[in-house]
């Protein structure tokens, strides 16, 4: 069975205060991994999708990375802006566009 | 691009009546289309798949008879909440898979049911 795990639930950071958000998955061949944002009361907003194990995406101040077994979102000297809960997700082969989520991590970062 | 449209973002009924909602893909068109619900600081749990021209697929424990899903057009899905109840309430958000198999997701529609 696909499963999707993330650490910390929750994270407070300062202003400036880089740090790492944690997926760990396991699946039977994975098609893809994907990050979302999530702002509470909204839609999640997509970030990354990455393939294959090495492969790193950069957005502003975001930058994910994929090993066989987990990926990572750097968070460089974040912003106010940047709290929100970022999911991570895993598809599957052969399993269309279906995903499996994590739990989330909740980011709050303090001015 | 890849905008995905959820109407309406906010509904209130009372318990009994039926209440739809539509998910539409802006500018793509979406073969596949899915259905979450999320309660309150939990992750999204799927509800069902819809594809287009054919039934939907139901998650275990979701029923089918309550949660009408409709998938008529490449850019449209509608979740029909049918006799809704209070513990129907939740927070509802679609989803529309593009070719390269992305889900980009609405903005979320908040049922509460009286």
């Amino acid at each position: 069975e696909d499963q999707v795990t993330q650490s910390p639930e929750a994270l407070r950071l300062q202003e400036g205060e880089s740090s790492s958000l944690n997926c760990s998955y396991t699946v039977s061949g994975l098609r893809g991994l994907f990050w979302y944002r999530q702002d509470p009361g909204k839609g999640p907003e997509f970030l990354f999708t990455l393939y294959s194990a090495g492969e790193e995406k950069e957005k502003e101040r975001l930058k994910a990375t994929l090993t066989k077994k987990e990926s990572f979102l750097h968070i460089t000297a974040p912003k106010p802006e940047d709290s929100a809960t970022y999911l991570c997700a895993v598809q599957p082969n052969n399993a269309g566009n279906m995903l499996t989520f994590g739990g989330g991590t909740r980011l709050m970062v303090k001015p | 691009g890849a905008v995905v449209s959820q109407h309406p973002s906010w509904v209130i009924c009372k318990s009994g009546t039926s209440v739809k909602i539509e998910c539409r893909s802006l500018d793509f068109q979406a073969t596949t289309m899915f259905w979450y619900r999320q309660f309150p600081k939990q992750s999204l749990m799927l509800m069902a798949t819809s594809n287009e021209g054919s039934k939907a697929t139901y998650e275990q424990g979701v029923e089918k008879d309550k949660f009408l899903i409709n998938h008529a057009s490449l850019t449209l899905s509608t979740l029909t909440v049918t006799s809704a109840h209070p513990e129907d309430s939740s927070f509802y958000i679609c989803s529309a898979g593009d070719r390269v198999l992305t889900q980009y997701f609405g903005p979320g529609t908040r049922l509460l049911v009286l």
